[in-house]
């Protein structure tokens, strides 16, 4: 079974400090995703990487930065946590292209409150 | 405006019961859709996906139906449980393997 795990379940940070949200997956996937749900908006997404060292800017990128040095590894950063980044952070993987086989796998999430 | 509307928003419904979740979607082009649930303080976990060329899709209690040419899809959820209590996602694939999610239909099942 695929397996994607996050760093944290629960997170409590402050204003102003530098936050950062870790997701590794061990089944060697070239695309590794991370998305923010909250009420009323649904996943949104935010950054992509579709290998190592590779960046995307997703829909809402502004205020979060990523890296990805380990194809396992895909770390989700909020440079000056704000308010409004209280929010449930989703990672997820998948192997290849988006086709009926390649399922989009998601962690159990991280739901980040900035006080 | 969202590409992938998901009704109703909420809905209770008593153990044992069916219910059915729609999805409508505008996308294109289209390539598959999915349903996912997802548990509460949970990722989601997908339940079906429908191609095309697919009409019905069964997992157990959940059969997924498309219709590809109106651009809908639903979800019937057949005899509850109070497991079924979560929050149901649809998501398109569309274009250039770009997604589109809907924003779930929260399912709480009583006793």
């Amino acid at each position: 079974d695929v397996k994607v795990t996050q760093s944290s379940r629960y997170l409590v940070k402050r204003t102003g400090e530098k936050v950062f949200l870790e997701c590794v997956q061990d089944m060697d996937h070239e695309n590794m995703f991370w998305y923010r749900q909250d009420p009323g908006l649904g996943l949104r997404l935010i950054y992509f990487s579709y290998d190592v060292k590779m960046k995307e800017k997703g829909d809402i990128p502004e205020g979060y930065s990523v890296s990805r040095e380990k194809k396992e590894r895909f770390s989700l950063i909020l440079e000056s946590a704000s308010t409004n980044q209280t929010s449930m952070y989703l990672c997820a993987s998948r192997q290849g292209m988006v086709n009926s086989y390649n399922e989009q796998f998601f962690g159990p999430g991280t739901r980040l409150t900035v006080l | 405006k969202n590409q992938v509307e998901q009704s109703p928003q909420s809905l209770i419904i008593l153990e044992g019961k069916n219910c059915t979740l729609q999805c409508n979607y505008t996308v294109s082009p289209f390539s598959n859709l999915r349903w996912y649930k997802q548990d509460t303080g949970r990722g989601p976990v997908s339940l079906t996906i429908m191609t095309f060329s697919e009409n019905t899709k069964s997992n157990g209690r959940y059969t997924a139906t498309l219709d590809a040419d109106t651009k809908q899809s639903s979800l019937h959820i057949t005899a509850s449980q109070l497991s079924d209590s979560a929050s149901y996602i649809c998501v398109v694939t569309y274009g250039n393997n770009r997604l589109a999610f809907g924003k779930g239909n929260q399912v709480v099942v009583i006793p």
